[in-house]
């Protein structure tokens, strides 16, 4: 069954720093997604990406955050200037359609831990 | 105000039925419901989808009445390898935007 793939899996960064969190969603989809997971709590939608633009975001996802896809594989989440605060699961998530009336479910990767020390 | 609820947890026994619900009050129109699983250190599992009524697959049911507000996914015959959190996926429209929110999670332990 095909995956939706993340790396690393595991990513330490100083404050303040450039992070990069990789994706290789499911080939065929067309819809992409990044979610973040703060330890204990539930899984929060930061953006939805479709035909190269962004689609959706939430007030989460600021200034500090930008998403890309720089080939026709790779899905990308920058967070610049990185904060203690920005520690978290991030999830990559794909579909084959998606918006208000999709019924194609999104397929999640199993995430990148990100620690900010 | 978008939100979904659910019961922070729920214990069961092997061999039983077990019944969870998300309360979505504010859900959008033309948008389905998802339910996915999820395991410690890993992503979010799909399990069911559904827009409306009763959607059945090999692992679960889905129940949605009319108005929509509220779901429920039913696991039949749990065992223990089903103790995991689970969560629903609902879109909203909210302050001009649309956007997913994920319940507040559901931790299922299966006992022996």
């Amino acid at each position: 069954e095909p995956e939706v793939t993340q790396t690393p899996s595991h990513q330490v960064t100083q404050m303040g720093q450039e992070v990069i969190l990789r994706c290789v969603p499911i080939s065929n989809h067309l819809y992409f997604y990044w979610y973040r997971q703060i330890l204990g709590q539930k899984v929060e939608f930061l953006v939805s990406f479709y035909n190269n633009e962004i689609s959706e975001k939430s007030e989460i996802f600021d200034d500090q955050f930008s998403v890309e896809r720089p080939d026709g594989s790779n899905f990308t989440l920058k967070i610049r200037s990185t904060k203690l605060e920005d520690s978290a699961m991030y999830f990559c998530a794909s579909s084959f359609w998606g918006g208000e009336k999709s019924n194609q479910p999104q397929h999640f990767g199993d995430g990148t831990r990100l620690s900010i020390l | 105000l978008a939100k979904t609820t659910q019961p922070i947890s729920m214990d069961s026994y092997e061999g039983q039925e077990v019944n969870i619900t998300c309360s979505h009050n504010n859900i959008a129109t033309n948008d389905y419901i998802t339910w996915y699983q999820q395991f410690p250190s890993q992503g979010p599992r799909f399990i069911i989808q559904g827009y409306k009524t009763k959607v059945t697959n090999e692992v679960a049911s889905l129940f949605i009445p009319a108005d929509r507000k509220s779901s429920t996914l039913s696991l039949p015959r749990v065992s223990l390898s089903d103790t995991a959190v689970y969560y629903c996926l609902v879109g909203f429209h909210t302050s001009g935007t649309y956007k997913y929110i994920f319940g507040t999670g559901t931790r299922l332990k299966v006992l022996a």
